[in-house]
C-alpha cells in the first residue's frame, strides 16, 4: 500500500455540475500530480502541485484547476462537466517534482458525468 | 515532446510461460527516466521500476527482468514463468524535465496505451 489515498472513490454526476476530488499525499512528499485516465487508455497529466503552487499543466481547459494545502494534500476541481470528462482520476505523490524518482499513485476516483 | 508506445494491445498466455512486453520511446531529452507500472483491476498503479538515462545495464528481480536498449529506444519488460496473479495491465512511461512560462522545471509521466496481460490456468 502506498499511502495515497483519494477520495471518494466512485461518482457520479451530471452535465454542466461541478466536482471536487481529494487526495493525500504519501508522508513526506511535497509534489502531487494530478492524471485522467479515459477507458482503455494511458493516464494523460493534467497538472502538478508543488509547495502550494501549480507547477506545470498538461493540455486541459482551465475549467479543470486544484489546490495544495500547506500538509501537501491536494484537490481537485472541475467546472461545468462534460460527457468526456467521464474517466479514472489519479493522484500521484512524489519526493519532487522533477520525477526522477517513483511516484507513488492512489486507487483514483473514477467519475462518471450523465 | 515525449511519447511512448506499446504496441502490443493484449496478451494472452497460459501459466509458466514466458511474456515480453515491448514499450518504444521517443524523446528530444538527454537527460530522461523510464517506468514501468502494473495496474490490478483495483485501479492503483503498482510502481515496478525506474531506469534512468544514463544506465543500460539490464535488471533482474524475481520473475522480472527489463531490457533497457538506449540505440533503439526500448525498455522492454519480461515475466518468466508467469502466475494468474500477473494478470493486469502494464503500463510504460516516460518522465523528462520540462521548463514551464515561469521559468520552474517540473517532470510528469508520458504513459503508453498500456498493454492487457491476462494469464490462463
Amino acid at each position: 500500500e502506498t499511502g495515497v489515498t483519494q477520495s471518494p472513490t466512485h461518482l457520479i454526476k451530471t452535465r454542466g455540475q461541478q466536482v471536487t476530488l481529494r487526495c493525500s499525499s504519501q508522508s513526506g512528499h511535497n509534489t502531487v500530480s494530478w492524471y485522467q485516465q479515459a477507458l482503455g487508455q494511458g493516464p494523460q497529466f493534467i497538472f502538478q502541485y508543488y509547495r502550494e503552487e501549480e507547477n506545470g499543466r498538461g493540455n486541459f481547459p482551465p475549467r479543470f484547476s486544484g489546490l495544495q494545502f500547506p500538509n501537501y494534500s491536494s484537490e481537485l476541481n472541475v467546472n461545468a462537466l462534460e460527457l468526456d470528462d467521464s474517466a479514472l482520476y489519479l493522484c500521484a505523490s512524489s519526493l519532487n517534482r522533477r520525477m526522477n524518482t517513483e511516484a507513488f499513485f492512489g486507487q483514483g476516483t473514477r467519475l462518471t458525468v450523465v | 515532446a515525449q511519447k511512448v508506445t506499446q504496441a502490443q494491445t493484449e496478451i494472452s498466455v497460459v501459466e509458466k510461460e514466458d511474456v515480453t512486453l515491448d514499450c518504444v520511446y521517443e524523446t528530444r531529452d538527454t537527460t530522461y527516466y523510464l517506468f514501468w507500472y502494473k495496474q490490478p483491476p483495483s485501479g492503483e498503479l503498482v510502481f515496478l521500476i525506474r531506469r534512468n538515462s544514463f544506465d543500460e545495464q539490464n535488471e533482474i528481480s524475481g520473475r522480472y527482468s527489463w531490457n533497457f536498449q538506449k540505440s533503439t529506444s526500448s525498455f522492454n519488460f519480461t515475466i518468466t514463468a508467469s502466475q494468474v496473479v500477473d494478470s493486469a495491465v502494464y503500463f510504460c512511461a516516460l518522465s523528462a524535465v520540462t521548463t514551464n512560462a515561469g521559468g520552474t522545471s517540473y517532470g510528469k509521466l508520458t504513459f503508453g496505451q498500456g498493454t492487457i496481460l491476462t494469464v490462463h490456468p
